[in-house]
């Protein structure tokens, strides 16, 4: 695609249940990043991804959060037992990879409420 | 560790105004500072970066002013338009030090508002 899509879009879910959240980076982008975003609040870095692999996890909040990446595309960040305050804009970024300073270029994101 | 702090936290300039954003940082190490404009229910953009080899940029009605020694910088919006109204956020990276290739450090954002 033309951008980073992100899916879905919305998720509501109950305190205690298991979620899945998805991102596209841009066709051939080889560095992908996911950040979060609370209500009001700026950008915090979770992981990043080069290829399939995750050098920096250094963002992860908690066990309960886990991220993966297949085939260089597509990752997935899980949140497992979610807690109200898991709830916030989850939004991923992808870039070229090419080994300089690049812009981040970032997808729509998710919207997560945990009731 | 807030490692980039941004101010104000909301402004309301009237339509052919100046809007200013400060931001300031603590890593002297930071190397390359974004400046992303975000609509609501949409993601962050890119608006205009600047290195700290130079001490301003500008791009269109967009200028970053940046001051190595007191380590902050600032965006100025000229001629603010209605559509210029958004949430603006600064950012800082160092690249490529470590493992954590060119992640950004987000400072906590300006709801700006211009008013016709």
């Amino acid at each position: 695609g033309a951008g980073v899509s992100q899916s879905p879009s919305n998720k509501v879910t109950e305190k205690g249940k298991d979620v899945e959240l998805r991102c596209d980076p841009i066709s051939g982008h080889t560095a992908l990043y996911w950040y979060r975003q609370s209500l009001g609040q700026g950008l915090e870095f979770l992981i990043y991804f080069q290829g399939n692999s995750a050098p920096d996890k250094s963002g992860l909040p908690s066990d309960r959060f886990s991220a993966e990446r297949t085939g260089g595309s597509v990752s997935t960040l899980t949140i497992q037992r979610t807690q109200q305050e898991d709830s916030a804009v989850y939004l991923c970024a992808s870039t070229a990879g090419t080994g300089t300073q690049e812009t981040q270029y970032f997808g729509p994101g998710t919207r997560l409420l945990v009731l | 560790q807030q490692q980039v702090k941004q101010s104000p936290q909301s402004l309301i300039v009237q339509k052919g105004g100046i809007s200013i954003i400060n931001c300031a940082y603590e890593n002297t190490a930071f190397d390359y500072f974004p400046w992303y404009q975000q609509f609501p229910g949409k993601g962050p953009a890119l608006l205009i970066a600047i290195r700290p080899d130079v001490s301003e940029k500008k791009e269109g009605r967009f200028t970053i002013s940046f001051n190595k020694s007191a380590k902050q910088f600032s965006l100025h919006i000229m001629d603010s338009q209605p559509g210029d109204s958004a949430t603006y956020f600064c950012a800082a990276s160092r690249w490529g030090v470590g493992t954590s290739g060119s992640r950004l450090t987000f400072g906590e954002g300006t709801q700006l508002t211009v008013n016709p």
